[in-house]
C-alpha cells in the first residue's frame, strides 16, 4: 500500500534559519506529491505538488523536488519567517489509484521564533 | 461559496449518540472527499463521491459510519452510535474535476467531533 514518512516535530527555528523537512514515501503506483499546510485554526492548504520525477515545486518561498530514486520529496525554505509557524503534511495520491484519495504524513509541526 | 464549508464547527456528543456533520463544497465541484484527523495524525480518507455516485468508501471504519451526496453538491457524513475512539477531526475536501491527482483540492475547516 501507499505511506508517507515525515520527520517527526515540533521543530523549532530561529527566524531566517534555512527549513528542511523530510519525507520519504512509498507507492504502489507513479504517485503527485504534495505538501500542504496547515495554519492554526485554519484548513489544510495546498502549499506546492509535483506531478512527475524532478519536478520541482515551489510556492511562498518553499520548495520541494520530486526525487524517485530515493522516493523522497523534501521541503526547503532558505529564510523562514514567524509567520511561518504552522503544521506541514506531505502527502501523495497514487495515479494509478481510483479515487485519487490522498494519503498523508503525520505532520510536521514548525515553530519558529522571532 | 467561496470556500467549503463545514458545520458544526464544534460537535460533542454522549457516546451512543448518533451525529451529522455537513459539507458544503465550492459549487459546481464535482468531487468530494471525507477525511479523519485524529489527534496528532495526518488526515486519514473516508470516502468519496464524484457528483451524487459514492465510488469509494473503502475507508470507513465502520458500519456505523455512513455518507450521503444525493444532489451531488451537499455532502452528509452520518455517524451512529458514537463510540470514544471516532473522536476526531472530520474534514471535508472538493475539487472542480473528476481527476483530482493533478489538480487537487480544496479543504474545509472541519468538524471536530468528541464523543464523551
Amino acid at each position: 500500500g501507499n505511506s508517507v514518512t515525515q520527520m517527526e516535530g515540533p521543530v523549532t527555528l530561529s527566524e531566517e534559519a534555512f527549513l528542511t523537512i523530510n519525507c520519504t514515501y512509498t507507492a504502489t503506483g507513479y504517485p503527485s506529491l504534495f505538501w500542504y499546510v496547515q495554519y492554526p485554526g485554519e484548513g489544510l492548504q495546498l502549499l506546492l505538488k509535483a506531478t512527475k520525477a524532478d519536478d520541482k515545486g515551489s510556492n511562498k518561498g518553499f520548495e520541494a523536488t520530486y526525487r524517485k530514486e530515493t522516493t523522497s520529496f523534501h521541503l526547503e525554505k532558505g529564510s523562514v519567517q514567524v509567520s511561518d509557524s504552522a503544521v506541514y503534511f506531505c502527502a501523495l495520491s497514487d495515479q494509478g489509484g481510483g479515487a485519487d484519495g490522498l494519503t498523508f504524513g503525520k505532520g510536521t509541526h514548525l515553530i519558529i521564533q522571532p | 461559496g467561496a470556500g467549503v464549508s463545514q458545520s458544526p464547527r464544534y460537535k460533542v456528543a454522549k457516546r451512543g449518540q448518533d451525529v451529522a456533520l455537513r459539507c458544503d463544497p465550492i459549487s459546481g465541484h464535482v468531487s468530494l472527499f471525507w477525511y479523519q484527523q485524529a489527534l496528532g495524525q495526518g488526515p486519514e480518507f473516508l470516502t468519496y463521491f464524484q457528483n451524487e455516485a459514492q465510488l469509494d468508501k473503502s475507508g470507513l471504519p465502520s458500519d456505523r459510519f455512513f455518507a450521503e451526496r444525493p444532489e451531488g453538491s451537499v455532502s452528509t457524513l452520518k455517524i451512529q452510535r458514537t463510540q470514544q475512539e471516532d473522536s476526531a477531526v472530520y474534514l471535508c475536501a472538493s475539487s472542480r474535476r473528476a481527476v483530482t491527482y493533478y489538480y487537487g483540492y480544496t479543504f474545509g475547516s472541519g468538524t471536530r467531533l468528541t464523543v464523551v
